[in-house]
């Protein structure tokens, strides 16, 4: 069955903490994404990689950060410098102009 | 600058009532629009893109360049529509720009 699998659905962070989320897809899709959504701002872009070993930034990179060493995982971190972590975590991969597949996503607190 | 804008955060219609959901970009170009689909406790999903000309689940998009408009409509809304909607534009390196999305719940 094939998909994207983030891990963990829910994260609970303490200041000053670094935490990784995991995304994990066999499509063998050779882009993949991740974005942040917060109520009533939509999806916003924080880092993407269309080739293993090479990421760009997307509009809210500032205190993430990213790796690409294996075609099927692409994990972000959020480090201590991101100021405000809670949110939504979506994750997604694609071919080609066909449109994205989305993980379930994780959510993270800081608490 | 490349921007998709969705006016309405929420919208609510009466079951069996047309409904149609806003979604204006600004791009310079020929823009390929999609609308993407979140049930509750599901992930996003692909509803439709404009390139397809398809009608998934009774809805339909059509682009208007004159309006630089493509909204998202169906003539009778079911229960099962509720969701969030947001359209979405793509840019370079295959990124999609979202918009804020459009909250649907259709009253039984």
């Amino acid at each position: 069955d094939g998909g994207i699998t983030q891990s963990p659905k829910y994260l609970f962070r303490k200041e000053g903490q670094n935490v990784t989320l995991s995304c994990e897809q066999n499509l063998n899709h050779d882009a993949m994404y991740w974005y942040r959504q917060d109520p009533g701002q939509g999806l916003r872009l924080i880092y993407y990689s269309q080739i293993v070993n090479d990421f760009q930034k997307g509009d809210i990179a500032e205190g993430y950060s990213v790796s690409r060493e294996k075609k099927e995982s692409f994990p972000l971190t959020v480090t201590s410098a991101q100021k405000n972590p809670t949110a939504f975590y979506l994750c997604a991969s694609t071919r080609g102009e066909s449109g994205y597949t989305f993980g379930s996503g994780t959510r993270l607190t800081v608490v | 600058a490349q921007r998709v804008t969705q006016p309405e955060k929420l919208l609510s219609v009466f079951k069996g009532a047309p409904v149609e959901l806003k979604c204006n970009y600004s791009y310079s170009g020929s823009p390929e629009l999609f609308w993407y689909v979140q049930y509750s406790r599901q992930r996003l999903q692909l509803l439709l893109r404009h390139i397809s000309r398809e009608s998934i689940k009774g809805f339909t998009a059509d682009l208007n360049k004159g309006e630089t408009s493509f909204h998202l409509k169906k003539p009778f809304a079911q229960e099962e529509d509720s969701a969030m909607y947001y359209c979405a534009l793509p840019n370079t390196g295959n990124q999609f720009y979202f918009g804020t999305g459009t909250s649907l719940t259709v009253i039984p």
